[in-house]
């Protein structure tokens, strides 16, 4: 049973737009967020997270927004560039920012010139 | 640079014969992860290592072993491969448990394939 879901197992945009890939979760336990970005043949990095104490983080062009009573994230670039196009993976955890990730099933971003 | 290395990037094994995949690290992290991501899926938690303490979860097959002779090292000992065990593994370090404030630093990964 999948705890954190990215419905959308690909997205396309062009450069210079918004790229908005979502993320939803069912346990609400989860009190702690993670975004990582992929490219291929490379390990994932770190992107950027939020605690649920807070509803909205940002950096730089990117920006990560919490809805907690619908269970759901969602991660904003903006704006867009080649360089971005990745596959983004969603994670979460519970006990603050301890304990194991669980991971979505990733969405791959590809940014048109 | 400070990282996390996986040797080697791609491993092809035969069907049944033990193989070992390593991981090293010079972030001096005391957590070290093995996750097994299958094509398409999630990226799944095998293990960790919490300094010398293993911690097995409850669903990773049998199977899967793992070793931490040192900080700096670990790895996965897979004792029979199946086909159902090709999957790129990647390995991750955390300062503490958890990702923290800087999430895991994850190495490049090991493309198994059994054959």
């Amino acid at each position: 049973d999948q705890q954190v879901k990215q419905n959308s197992p690909s997205l396309s945009v062009q450069e210079g737009r918004i790229s908005i890939l979502n993320c939803d979760y069912t346990n609400s336990m989860f009190d702690y967020f993670l975004w990582y970005k992929k490219y291929p043949a490379e390990g994932p990095t770190f992107l950027i997270s939020i605690s649920s104490i807070k509803d909205k983080n940002e950096d730089g062009r990117f920006t990560v927004f919490l809805n907690k009573s619908a269970k759901h994230l969602s991660l904003h670039i903006v704006p867009s560039q080649p360089g971005d196009s990745a596959v983004y993976f969603c994670a979460a955890n519970y006990g603050g920012s301890q304990g194991n990730l669980i991971f979505g099933k990733g969405t791959k971003l590809s940014v048109k010139p | 640079d400070a990282m996390v290395i996986q040797n080697p990037r791609y491993q092809v094994t035969q069907f049944g014969k033990p193989v070992t995949l390593s991981c090293s690290q010079t972030l001096n992290h005391n957590v070290m992860y093995w996750y097994q991501q299958k094509s398409s899926q999630a990226p799944k938690l095998l293990f960790h290592y919490y300094d010398k303490d293993f911690n097995n979860e409850a669903d990773t097959p049998d199977n899967f072993q793992s070793r931490r002779p040192n900080t700096s090292f670990c790895f996965l000992d897979i004792r029979s491969p199946g086909l159902g065990d090709a999957a790129m593994y990647l390995c991750a370090t955390s300062r503490g448990w958890g990702p923290g404030i800087y999430g895991y630093t994850f190495g490049s990964g090991t493309r198994l394939t059994v054959v």
